[in-house]
C-alpha cells in the first residue's frame, strides 16, 4: 500500500529552536497539504502545492513558518523559531488534482503525523 | 460562517444502531465530498468519497450527497465499537483552487 511518509513522528523541543519536518508524498501524486491540529483549533490548513508549486499558504504564520517542495519526493515545514504555541499535531497529505470539473479532485492521504512538543 | 459545518457531538449510538453524521457547506459550488475517520492519536483515514447527488454505498458505509440543500451525510449501518471515533467532512471545488475543506468533526461512540 502506498503511503505518506512523515519524519520526524515525534519531536520535543525547546523554545526558539528551529524544527523541520519532511514529508514524502505518494509516488505520482501531485499536490501535497500541510495541515496542524489541535483540540481547540481543528484541522487548520497551513499549505497547500500543487505539482511543487505553492498554491496557498495564507494559513501559516509568515514570520516563523516557511514550507518548500525542493523535488517531487519532498516537502518540508520549518519552523524558526519556535514557540510553546506551535505544540501541535502537523500531518502532511498528498492527493491528485487532475484537470477541471467535478472529478477533478482525488481523495487525500494523511501520513501518521509529526506530534511537536515545544517547551 | 465557516465553508463546512459538522456537529461536533458528541454522538453515542448502541451497537447494531445506525448512525447517521451530518455536514453542511456554504459554497454551492463545491464539487467534491469525503468523509474521513480519525481514531483518537491516529491520522485521518479516507472512509468514502461522493461526487454526484444521491446515495453511494460502501460495505456499511452510506454517504448521501444533497447540492441542493447543500449537505453531505454519512450513514454507518450496524454500527459497531471499533466505528467509535471522530468523522471529518471535506470539501473542495475547483472554483476555490480545489482547497479541502474541513469540518471540525463529530465523534461518535458506539456502546456496547
Amino acid at each position: 500500500d502506498a503511503r505518506v511518509t512523515q519524519t520526524p513522528r515525534h519531536k520535543v523541543t525547546e523554545m526558539g529552536q528551529e524544527v523541520t519536518m519532511r514529508c514524502q508524498p505518494i509516488l505520482g501524486h501531485n499536490t501535497v497539504f500541510w495541515y496542524r491540529q489541535t483540540m481547540m483549533q481543528g484541522l487548520e490548513l497551513l499549505a497547500y502545492f500543487r505539482n511543487r508549486a505553492p498554491l496557498d499558504d495564507s494559513g501559516m504564520p509568515k514570520d516563523r513558518f516557511s514550507a518548500e517542495m525542493p523535488d517531487a519526493t519532498l516537502a518540508t515545514l520549518k519552523i524558526q523559531p519556535s514557540e510553546p504555541r506551535d505544540s501541535a499535531v502537523y500531518f502532511c497529505a498528498s492527493g491528485l488534482t487532475v484537470g477541471t470539473g467535478i472529478y477533478s479532485n482525488q481523495p487525500q492521504h494523511f501520513g501518521d503525523g509529526t506530534r511537536l512538543s515545544i517547551l | 460562517q465557516k465553508e463546512v459545518e459538522q456537529n461536533s457531538g458528541p454522538l453515542s449510538v448502541p451497537e447494531g444502531a445506525i448512525a447517521s453524521l451530518n455536514c453542511t457547506y456554504s459554497d454551492r459550488g463545491s464539487q467534491s465530498f469525503f468523509w474521513y475517520r480519525q481514531y483518537s492519536g491516529k491520522s485521518p483515514e479516507l472512509i468514502m468519497f461522493i461526487y454526484s447527488n444521491g446515495d453511494k454505498e460502501d460495505g456499511r458505509f452510506t454517504a448521501q450527497l444533497n447540492k441542493a440543500s447543500q449537505y453531505v451525510s454519512l450513514l454507518i449501518r450496524d454500527s459497531q465499537p471499533s466505528d467509535s471515533a471522530t468523522y471529518l467532512c471535506a470539501v473542495t471545488s475547483s472554483n476555490t483552487g480545489n482547497q479541502f475543506y474541513f469540518g471540525t468533526g463529530t465523534s461518535l461512540t458506539v456502546i456496547p
